[in-house]
C-alpha cells in the first residue's frame, strides 16, 4: 500500500520554528515529486511547496515569503518542511502528498496531515 | 498566479440527483486540471486528472470535462457517500491553484 505519514506539528508561538516530516512507504519515493499544502482552519486547501524527484529544484507560494524550506532525504524516503518565523495565520493542517514524475502534476496520494498551532 | 473560480460554493442536492460544479481558470490551462473530494477530518482524495481521467477505483458516476479555461465536474447520480467538499485544482504551471471548493450537501 502507498502511504505518507506526517509529523512534527504541534503548538509554538509566534516567531518559532518548526521541522515537519512526511515517511513515505510502499512506492519508488525517489521517481516522484513531493508537495506539501495546508488547510487553515475552515477554510479551503492552499499549495505551500513542492520538490523535484532528485531533490535538485524546489517552488514556493509567495505568500510564505521565504520563511519555509522544503528538503527530501531519497534514502530515507522522506520529504521535509522546515517552517520558520512563525505566524498565527500559518496555523493549519499540513499535508503531504506525491505528485508525479514531474511537478506540474496532480496529487494522487496523500497524508493523514499534521496539525500546525501558532498561538502566543 | 492563476486564478480557479469554482462554483457553486455549497450546494443541496438529494440522493440520486445530478449535480454539476464548475470550474473557471483566470488563463488557458490546456487539461491540466485535477479534481479532489474531501470529507470532514480527511484528507483530499484524487478522483480525476487531465480534466477528464478518472483515477484508478473511483466510481464511474463520477465524471470531468472541459479544457482551456472551463473545466465541469459530474456526479451523475448522487450518494450518501458523496457528502463532501469538491476542489479543482490547475497544475499547468506553478505556483499550483485550487479552486474554492464546493460543499455538496443532503436535501
Amino acid at each position: 500500500e502507498e502511504l505518507l505519514v506526517e509529523s512534527g506539528g504541534g503548538p509554538v508561538k509566534p516567531g518559532g520554528s518548526l521541522r515537519l516530516s512526511c515517511a513515505a512507504s510502499g512506492f519508488t519515493f525517489d521517481t516522484y515529486s513531493m508537495h506539501w499544502v495546508r488547510q487553515a482552519p475552515g477554510k479551503g486547501l492552499e499549495w505551500i511547496s513542492c520538490i523535484t524527484s532528485s531533490g535538485s529544484d524546489s517552488s514556493y507560494a509567495d505568500s510564505l515569503e521565504g520563511r519555509f524550506t522544503i528538503s527530501r532525504d531519497n534514502a530515507k524516503n522522506s520529504v521535509f518542511l522546515q517552517m520558520n518565523t512563525l505566524r498565527v495565520e500559518d496555523t493549519a493542517v499540513y499535508y503531504c502528498a506525491r505528485g508525479g514524475a514531474v511537478v506540474l502534476n496532480g496529487m494522487d496520494v496523500w497524508g493523514q496531515g499534521t496539525t500546525v498551532t501558532v498561538f502566543s | 498566479d492563476i486564478q480557479m473560480t469554482q462554483s457553486p460554493s455549497s450546494l443541496s442536492a438529494s440522493v440520486g440527483d445530478r449535480v454539476t460544479i464548475t470550474c473557471q481558470a483566470s488563463q488557458d490551462i490546456s487539461k491540466y486540471l485535477s479534481w479532489y473530494q474531501q470529507k470532514p477530518g480527511k484528507a483530499p482524495k484524487l478522483l480525476i486528472y487531465d480534466a477528464f481521467n478518472l483515477e484508478t477505483g473511483v466510481p464511474s458516476r463520477f465524471s470531468g470535462s472541459g479544457s482551456g479555461a472551463h473545466f465541469t465536474f459530474t456526479i451523475s447520480s448522487l450518494q450518501p457517500e458523496d457528502l463532501a467538499t469538491y476542489y479543482c485544482q490547475q497544475y499547468d504551471r506553478l505556483p499550483l491553484t485550487f479552486g474554492g471548493g464546493t460543499r455538496v450537501e443532503l436535501k
